[in-house]
């Protein structure tokens, strides 16, 4: 079945460092990726999609694009803030059966140090 | 609207007693999902509605587990006999149906069983 793999955490960073969350899919078919994120105490919401190969989503300078070669959707951005600490999952939506359910990885803890 | 609403946010229950959640979901959404959070994992599926209609079920769902969606509205989640295993945190999520557009999810119900 579908599946996403994500890499460990926590991930700790100082300030203004680069960061690199790694993630990985199964997908029976040709899947959209999104990555959610969920700050403490709230629910998850939607970080950014993509919906085709080579797609590039990106918002609050956060990038990821969907390399079906190598079946990633890693999430990078440039220079991270205290304000970026939170859980990052990122997740599938592939239609075995017609269904396009959301399938999540782990997630993985991003924290950010002043 | 502002977005799914879930309740109650916390529920801590004896072992053997049954609970009930109740989701709210933006009311233009024909899609509603129920999922579970355990710590440090993603959210896991448990069951989707299109509209009034529940179109399917995880292997999580036991038969202690039940699901409803009246008028395609707002949907509870029933877990009877809780186990100290049902602790978990339970979210709900809706759509509209298709593979590109994202699910807005609730704040959860988190469930203690003592």
């Amino acid at each position: 079945g579908d599946s996403v793999t994500q890499m460990e955490g926590p991930v700790t960073l100082s300030e203004e460092a680069f960061l690199t969350i790694n993630c990985t899919y199964t997908a029976t078919g040709y899947p959209s990726l999104f990555w959610y994120v969920q700050y403490p105490g709230e629910g998850l919401q939607l970080l950014l999609k993509a919906t085709k190969a080579d797609d590039k989503g990106s918002n609050k300078g956060f990038e990821a694009t969907y390399r079906k070669e190598t079946t990633s959707f890693h999430l990078e951005k440039g220079s991270v803030q205290v304000s970026d600490s939170a859980v990052y999952f990122c997740a599938l939506s592939d239609r075995p059966g017609g269904s396009y359910i959301p399938t999540f990885g782990r997630g993985t803890s991003l924290i950010v140090h002043p | 609207d502002t977005g799914v609403s879930q309740n109650p946010r916390h529920k801590i229950t004896k072992r053997g007693q049954n609970v009930t959640f109740r989701c709210d979901p933006i009311s233009e959404h024909n899609r509603l999902y129920w999922y579970r959070q355990t710590l440090g994992q993603g959210p896991e599926f448990l069951t989707y509605f299109q509209n009034e209609a529940q179109l399917e079920k995880s292997r999580l769902l036991s038969d202690r587990f039940s699901a409803e969606r009246p008028k395609g509205s707002f949907s509870t989640l029933e877990i009877q006999r809780t186990e100290q295993g049902d602790s978990a945190m339970y979210l709900c999520a809706s759509s509209f149906p298709g593979p590109n557009l994202q699910a807005f999810f609730g704040q959860g119900t988190r469930l203690t069983v003592v």
